[in-house]
C-alpha cells in the first residue's frame, strides 16, 4: 500500500519540552487522522483533519495539515509523563480503510 | 457503555494449530478492522469489512482469515498457513466513512510455540 512517513522513529524529551512528530506523503492525502497508543495500549482517536493548512487544538497539543495536504504534525508543547506513548498519523483512502504510518515514540525524562 | 471487545486477552497455541480471536462491538458501527502489530512496529491491515456478509483482504492476508455474519462480530482466524503468527491482534471499528476515527479494542497478544 501506499506508505505514510513519520519522523523521528524515537523522541526522547526531558519533561517540559515540546516535542513535534511529522508525517509525509508523497501522495495527495484527503484526510489524516492521529492516534496515540500508550504502552502496552490500544491506539486511541485523537483527531482528523481534512482541509489544507488546517491547524486544530487540544489543550497542549496542536496538529497541523499541510498546504499541500501532504504532510502533517503533531506538536506537544511543555510535555508530561502522560504524554508517553507512540503516535501514529494514518491516512484514509476514501474507502474507510486506513494505512498507518511508522509511529513516533516518545519517552519522558522526568 | 458502548465498546469494542476483544477476547482473550492473551493466547497461547502450538504451532500447527487454527486459532479464531472474537471482536464484538455494540457502537453500531457498520465497518470493521484487523489489524497485525509486531513489537515496536506500526499496524498492518488483514481484513476489513464494511458490511455485513462481505469483508476485503488488507495487506497481509495470507494465512488468516474472517467472517462477518453478524453487524455486532467480527471473528479472525490465524491459520496454520500464517508463518510467523506471534503478534498483537487488534479490531477496530468504525462509523460510515470513518470521519470519526476508528475505535480499537484492547487486543489480542498471541504466541505460538
Amino acid at each position: 500500500g501506499q506508505q505514510v512517513m513519520q519522523i523521528p522513529q524515537y523522541q526522547h524529551v526531558q519533561e517540559g519540552e515540546d516535542f513535534t512528530t511529522y508525517c509525509n506523503s508523497s501522495t495527495t492525502l484527503s484526510n489524516i487522522q492521529w492516534y496515540k497508543q500508550r504502552p502496552g495500549g490500544h491506539p486511541v482517536f485523537l483527531i482528523q483533519l481534512v482541509k489544507s493548512g488546517e491547524v486544530k487544538k487540544q489543550k497542549r497539543l496542536t496538529f497541523q495539515f499541510g498546504e499541500a495536504k501532504k504532510n502533517s504534525s503533531l506538536h506537544i508543547t511543555a510535555t508530561q509523563t502522560t504524554d508517553v506513548g507512540t503516535y501514529f498519523c494514518a491516512r484514509n483512502f476514501g474507502n474507510e480503510k486506513l494505512t498507518f504510518g511508522t509511529g513516533t515514540r516518545l519517552t519522558i525524562i522526568p | 457503555d458502548g465498546g469494542i471487545t476483544q477476547s482473550p486477552k492473551y493466547l497461547f497455541r502450538k504451532e500447527g494449530q487454527n486459532v479464531t480471536l472474537s471482536c464484538e462491538q455494540n457502537l453500531n458501527h457498520d465497518a470493521m478492522y484487523w489489524y497485525r502489530q509486531d513489537p515496536g512496529q506500526g499496524l498492518r491491515l488483514i481484513y476489513y469489512s464494511q458490511i455485513v456478509n462481505d469483508f476485503q483482504k488488507g495487506d497481509i492476508a495470507e494465512g488468516y482469515s474472517v467472517s462477518r455474519e453478524k453487524k455486532e462480530s467480527f471473528p479472525l482466524t490465524v491459520t496454520s498457513a500464517q508463518k510467523n503468527p506471534t503478534a498483537f491482534y487488534l479490531c477496530a471499528s468504525s462509523n460510515t466513512g470513518g470521519s470519526n476515527g476508528y475505535t480499537f479494542g484492547s487486543g489480542t497478544r498471541l504466541t505460538v510455540v
